[in-house]
């Protein structure tokens, strides 16, 4: 069965680097998101991307956070200068069609900011 | 944000009786209403869905009731079985965009 893959499963990083946490998104799928979860809290929506470019975005994606999808099978999120509240795990998910609702998710990143 | 509200932080059931799980919301702009279920260490996995035009959906042994009145929808499980056992969390999204809001989750147990 196709699934999403996430990389790394966990980095540890110092606060003010910046990260680049990895997805493969299921191959005949268009859209793509991140997502978080902060523990012990919801999981929280932070962008969709479609096209090339972002569809839809929270409060919580400023401007520390993009997206990318570097070639025809990656899709990257990266935070710039990573803050100790950044420390949560990152959930990558893809859909056939948009307002599908029923997203794939990957296995998550968790990220631990020191 | 307390959009969509799961109450009941666990939940415990022996095997072969009925599960359910229970969700309210707040926002009358959900049009669509899912929910995942999530093992330790992997990410979450649909299981069922409905629309806000209906009040049921049914795959197999899982079933999930909409009342648009009561702004609640819940998620049975019948038989429950131990491979069950997990935290299932209810999502909603607002009509027209691509944002799901879920719940807390619900930490379902099912002993033999």
């Amino acid at each position: 069965e196709p699934e999403v893959t996430q990389t790394p499963s966990h980095q540890v990083t110092q606060m003010g680097q910046e990260v680049i946490l990895r997805c493969v998104p299921i191959s005949n799928h268009l859209y793509f998101y991140w997502y978080r979860q902060i523990l012990g809290q919801k999981v929280e929506f932070l962008v969709s991307f479609y096209n090339n470019e972002i569809s839809e975005k929270s409060e919580i994606f400023d401007d520390q956070f993009s997206v990318e999808r570097p070639d025809g099978s990656n899709f990257t999120l990266k935070i710039r200068s990573t803050k100790l509240e950044d420390s949560a795990m990152y959930f990558c998910a893809s859909s056939r069609e948009r307002f599908a609702g029923e997203l794939f998710f990957g296995e998550g990143s968790r990220l631990t900011v020191l | 944000d307390q959009q969509v509200k799961q109450n009941s932080p666990s939940l415990s059931v022996q095997e072969g009786r009925i599960s359910i799980l229970n969700c309210d919301y707040t926002n009358s702009m959900f049009d669509y209403f899912l929910w995942y279920k999530k093992y330790p260490a992997e990410g979450p996995t649909f299981l069922i869905s409905i629309s806000s035009i209906k009040d049921k959906n049914e795959d197999g042994r899982f079933t999930v009731f909409l009342n648009k009145s009561a702004k609640h929808l819940s998620l049975h499980i019948v038989p429950s079985q131990p491979g069950d056992s997990a935290v299932y969390f209810c999502a909603a999204r607002i009509k027209n965009t691509d944002k799901l809001i879920f719940g807390t989750g619900t930490r379902l147990q099912v002993f033999p």
